[in-house]
């Protein structure tokens, strides 16, 4: 199993500016998934971010509105950069320890941007 | 590409009670899993069952099933004796055994158990 700690839980945040999101992992892992879910909506997958490769994304979310670190095996940060109010939304980082066996979610991030 | 799609937005079910959630895929994978997550009002997403595209057997886990159609492409959760801790967005999802072993999640259905 994996246990991951997600900060900050919620922000508020003035549009223009960036907010970073960090996700601790109490274990090594290989793919770090994070992923975008509007209230009451399913998860969309932003991207998947490897330990020492760039992270690759998928279509609609580019580099330099959502960079993302991995700079080890139990750590990743997304940035949601030059932020507007359809950036408010619940972000969430995921693991599976094995492929295909389970998935496990932070708390998320719940961002408000005015 | 693979779709998930649960038709079912909103259900309600009698404490005690048994509910059935259902969730249709599309893909031409051959071999791939099938999960239900939920997710309660706290957000945090926990798996309830796994299903391997190759095993006929339906899962179970204690008071959750499923009963899993390959050739239909049907995999429902059927939740028995349902309890108030149920309560929660519950979510299909499609992961292919070849490529990038990524989640496509279906819309969710918002399950209410009344007391």
């Amino acid at each position: 199993s994996a246990v991951i700690s997600q900060k900050p839980s919620r922000d508020i945040c003035q549009r223009g500016t960036s907010l970073t999101i960090q996700c601790q992992v109490d274990s090594q892992v290989t793919m770090m998934f994070w992923y975008r879910q509007q209230p009451g909506q399913s998860l969309t997958l932003i991207a998947t971010a490897n330990q020492g490769s760039e992270a690759t994304y998928e279509s609609g979310f580019v580099i330099d509105k959502f960079p993302i670190s991995r700079p080890n095996l139990t750590f990743s940060t997304l940035t949601v950069s030059n932020m507007s109010p359809e950036d408010s939304s619940i972000y969430l980082c995921s693991v599976e320890v094995v492929a295909g066996t389970e998935a496990f979610f932070g708390q998320g991030t719940r961002l408000t941007v005015v | 590409a693979q779709t998930v799609t649960q038709s079912q937005p909103e259900m309600s079910v009698q404490e005690a009670e048994t509910v059935t959630l259902s969730c249709t895929y599309d893909t031409s994978e051959s071999n791939y899993y099938l999960f239900w997550y939920k997710q309660p009002p706290s957000r945090q997403m926990i798996l309830v069952i796994r299903q391997e595209a190759y095993k006929q057997q339906n899962a179970t886990e204690n008071r959750f099933s499923v009963n899993f159609q390959k050739a239909a492409k049907s995999f429902s959760l059927k939740i028995s004796d349902s309890q108030l801790g149920d309560t929660a967005m519950y979510f299909c999802a499609f992961m292919a055994v070849s490529g990038t072993y990524k989640y496509i999640f279906g819309t969710g259905t918002r399950l209410k158990v009344l007391a």
